[in-house]
């Protein structure tokens, strides 16, 4: 069954600490991976997204995330993160053998603390 | 442009009723898909609908059910509400079935 992991719930940062946030997911055939973010009582939006290519991808505000196909992984990164980075982080897959039905990890609760 | 639009953005309702949810696509968007969002469970996908044909189901009950018109905007109907359909209900379109979601802002529902 596909199923995408997202390995920490709650994370908390200070102020410029580096961040990683783990996925991963179990899925056949070719993949499409996302992240989405969603900060407090706004719609989920868009950090970053793989669909073919250099799989080191660049987001909005700082992020990156890396595929590595060998370890069925999107890890998300930024080096420093601000206060204005509390949110929930989703990791999400999808491909042509779902009909590109958008697959969910259950999220990332980030809060970063001044 | 504008985004994709849902309304009521709040709804509060009681247990057995049913419930419809509308969503508007961004437009010229022809796919518009449908995930409920809850705490415990995070955000799990409900069905989708390309040029007014369901493509895709998730795993939910038949109480859950949906439509697209020609005009791309599409309803979600629940039927005999039970407590833990309470969630965030959120929509989201695209221009085809493998391009990128954007999501609009959601429909919060409360059952009690």
């Amino acid at each position: 069954a596909q199923s995408v992991s997202q390995h920490n719930h709650h994370v908390i940062l200070s102020e410029a600490a580096s961040l990683e946030l783990g996925c991963n997911y179990s899925y056949g055939g070719t993949v499409n991976l996302f992240w989405y973010v969603q900060y407090p009582g706004q719609h989920l939006q868009l950090l970053l997204k793989y669909f073919s290519g250099d799989p080191l991808v660049k987001g909005i505000k700082g992020f990156e995330a890396e595929f590595i196909k060998s370890k069925f992984s999107f890890n998300l990164r930024k080096p420093s993160v601000q206060w204005s980075d509390t949110a929930e982080y989703f990791c999400a897959v999808n491909g042509a053998d779902s009909g590109y039905a958008l697959n969910f990890g259950k999220g990332t609760s980030l809060l970063v603390t001044p | 442009k504008a985004g994709v639009t849902q309304t009521p953005r709040y709804l509060i309702k009681t247990r057995g009723q049913q419930v419809t949810l509308s969503c508007s696509p961004i437009s010229g968007h022809r796919s518009v898909s449908w995930y409920q969002q809850t705490p415990g469970q995070g955000l799990q996908f409900l069905f989708e609908y390309f040029s007014e044909t369901q493509r895709n189901k998730g795993n939910f009950p038949g109480r859950f059910s949906g439509r697209q018109f020609s005009n791309s905007r599409s309803e979600m109907n629940v039927s005999t509400l039970e407590l833990g359909d309470s969630a965030l209900y959120l929509c989201a379109s695209s221009l085809t079935l493998d391009g990128l979601r954007y999501f609009g802002p959601g429909t919060r529902l409360t059952v009690t």
